[in-house]
C-alpha cells in the first residue's frame, strides 16, 4: 500500500516555542492531506484539511493561528504548533488519499508524532 | 447527521476463538466504510474497506467485515484470534458532506484484548 511518513516521531519542546511536524506521501501524490489529533485511548479528532497550493480548511474550534498548516508540494504538508503550551501535548497524525489507480479511495495514515511540551 | 458508533469500548477474546468488533453507521447515501488498526504509539494501519460490491470484504491479517445495509452495520470479524491482534480498532466512514474524498468520520475505537 501507499506510504505516508511523519517526522519527527517524537519531539519535546519548551513552552512558548514552536515546533514543526512534517507529513510526506512517499510513493504517491496527495493534493489533500489531513491532520488529526489524538488523546490517549481516544478517537481521532480532525483538526484541518491541508490543500496543496491553497489555504488549509480548519475544523470548528481549531485555532488557525496556533496550528499553522502549509502544503507546499504534492507530497509534503507541515503542521507548525506555534507558541506551544503543555496542553498542546498530544499525538498528531496525518493522512492522505492516494489518487493512484487501483487504490480505490483508500486513505493512508502516517505513524504519528508525539509532541510533549514542557 | 453522519456518525459512526462502536458500541464496545473493549472486546476480550481467547486466542483461537472467533472475534467480532462491532460498528454501526449513519450516513446519507451509499457509505464508504473503513476499518483501521492502531498499535500502541503508532499510526493507523488500513485493514479493509467497503465501497461497493460484495457485502463480505476480506482484508489484511485475516480480517474480514460484513456490510449490512438494513442494519447499517459493518462489523469486523476474524475466525481465529491471535494474541498479536490485540490493539485499538477504529471504524470509519467517508464524510459524504465533503466534496473531498479523504475526510473520514471515526468511531470512538474498540480495544481488542486477545488472551493466550
Amino acid at each position: 500500500g501507499a506510504v505516508v511518513s511523519q517526522h519527527p516521531s517524537r519531539v519535546i519542546c519548551k513552552s512558548g516555542t514552536s515546533v514543526k511536524i512534517e507529513c510526506r506521501s512517499l510513493d504517491f501524490q496527495a493534493t489533500t492531506m489531513f491532520w488529526y489529533r489524538q488523546f490517549p485511548k481516544q478517537s481521532l479528532m480532525l483538526m484541518a484539511t491541508s490543500n496543496e497550493g491553497s489555504k488549509a480548511t480548519y475544523e470548528q474550534g481549531v485555532e488557525k493561528d496556533k496550528f499553522l498548516i502549509n502544503h507546499a508540494s504534492l507530497t509534503l504538508s507541515t503542521l507548525t504548533v506555534t507558541s506551544a503550551h503543555p496542553e498542546d501535548s498530544s499525538f498528531y497524525i496525518c493522512s492522505a488519499r492516494s489518487s493512484r489507480q487501483g487504490s480505490g479511495n483508500t486513505i493512508y495514515f502516517g505513524e504519528g508524532s508525539w509532541l510533549t511540551v514542557v | 447527521a453522519q456518525s459512526v458508533a462502536q458500541p464496545e469500548d473493549q472486546v476480550n477474546v481467547a486466542e483461537g476463538n472467533p472475534l467480532t468488533v462491532k460498528c454501526t453507521y449513519s450516513v446519507s447515501g451509499n457509505p464508504y466504510l473503513f476499518w483501521y488498526v492502531q498499535y500502541p504509539n503508532r499510526g493507523l494501519q488500513f485493514l479493509l474497506k467497503y465501497i461497493t460490491g460484495d457485502n463480505l470484504v476480506k482484508g489484511s491479517y485475516g480480517f474480514e467485515a460484513e456490510f449490512n445495509k438494513s442494519q447499517t452495520s459493518f462489523h469486523l470479524k476474524k475466525p481465529s484470534a491471535l494474541v498479536s491482534d490485540s490493539a485499538l480498532y477504529f471504524c470509519a466512514v467517508r464524510d459524504m458532506r465533503s466534496s473531498n474524498t479523504g475526510k473520514l468520520i471515526f468511531g470512538q475505537g474498540t480495544t481488542l484484548q486477545v488472551k493466550p
